[in-house]
């Protein structure tokens, strides 16, 4: 069984670039999330993405904005890079009838400069 | 809305003692899920343990065991004869049953020393 991957581990862009960042999810699971965590902070919800459509939302602009896969695997986009979204960005995975049961990726180290 | 309110920054205790962290959250839900992570400096969240609201009984995983006060909206974890593997951030979270999304505190550092 294979675990909830992410690409890439680590990253550095300059401030109003855009980014990509990807996830694949534990064999079988249907259901991505992906969480912000700031330096120091808990992690933040950004959104979550079933069935290839985005299912719920956090306080995040659009300018993030996802994707999810006919496989799963997910991608989280970041246009016009802030100074602030320098943060480690974590993926999860799950079943949807087992939504409480979320596994994590190792994470993307995002620095903006 | 929910929050989750972790109060202990820092803890610090000698390895094969017990150290207890201390988590409250806030919510008009009747029915959710609370959960305490282990974040190492890996950066992968681990699950220590998950507690459901409505079973009274309190969730227990080998060292770790929780005391879930339902009224108190309390949850704390307690770890057992502490190893030097223990020490990472500790985060505790909550997760409603009309929603799929996780709410964090902002975590507890535990340092086990030898």
């Amino acid at each position: 069984e294979t675990g909830v991957t992410q690409s890439p581990t680590h990253l550095i862009k300059t401030r109003g670039q855009q980014v990509t960042l990807r996830c694949s999810s534990q064999s079988g699971h249907n259901t991505v999330s992906w969480y912000q965590q700031a330096l120091g902070q808990g992690p933040q919800f950004i959104f979550q993405y079933y069935r290839e459509e985005e299912n719920g939302r956090g306080n995040f602009p659009p300018r993030f904005s996802g994707l999810q896969f006919p496989n799963y695997s997910s991608e989280l986009n970041v246009n016009a890079l802030e100074l602030d979204d320098s943060a480690l960005y974590l993926c999860a995975s799950s079943f949807r009838t087992s939504y409480n049961e979320q596994f994590f990726g190792p994470g993307t180290r995002l620095t903006v400069l | 809305a929910q929050t989750v309110t972790q109060s202990q920054p820092e803890m610090s205790v000698q390895e094969a003692e017990t150290v207890t962290l201390s988590c409250t959250y806030d919510t008009s839900e009747n029915n959710y899920y609370l959960f305490w992570y282990k974040q190492p400096p890996s950066r992968q969240m681990i699950l220590v343990i998950r507690q459901e609201a409505y079973k009274q009984q309190n969730a227990t995983e080998n060292r770790f065991s929780v005391n879930f006060q339902k009224a108190a909206k309390s949850f704390s974890l307690k770890i057992s004869d502490s190893q030097l593997g223990d020490t990472a951030m500790y985060f505790c979270a909550f997760m409603g049953d009309s929603n799929y999304q996780l709410i964090w505190g902002a975590g507890t550092k535990l340092i086990i020393k030898p």
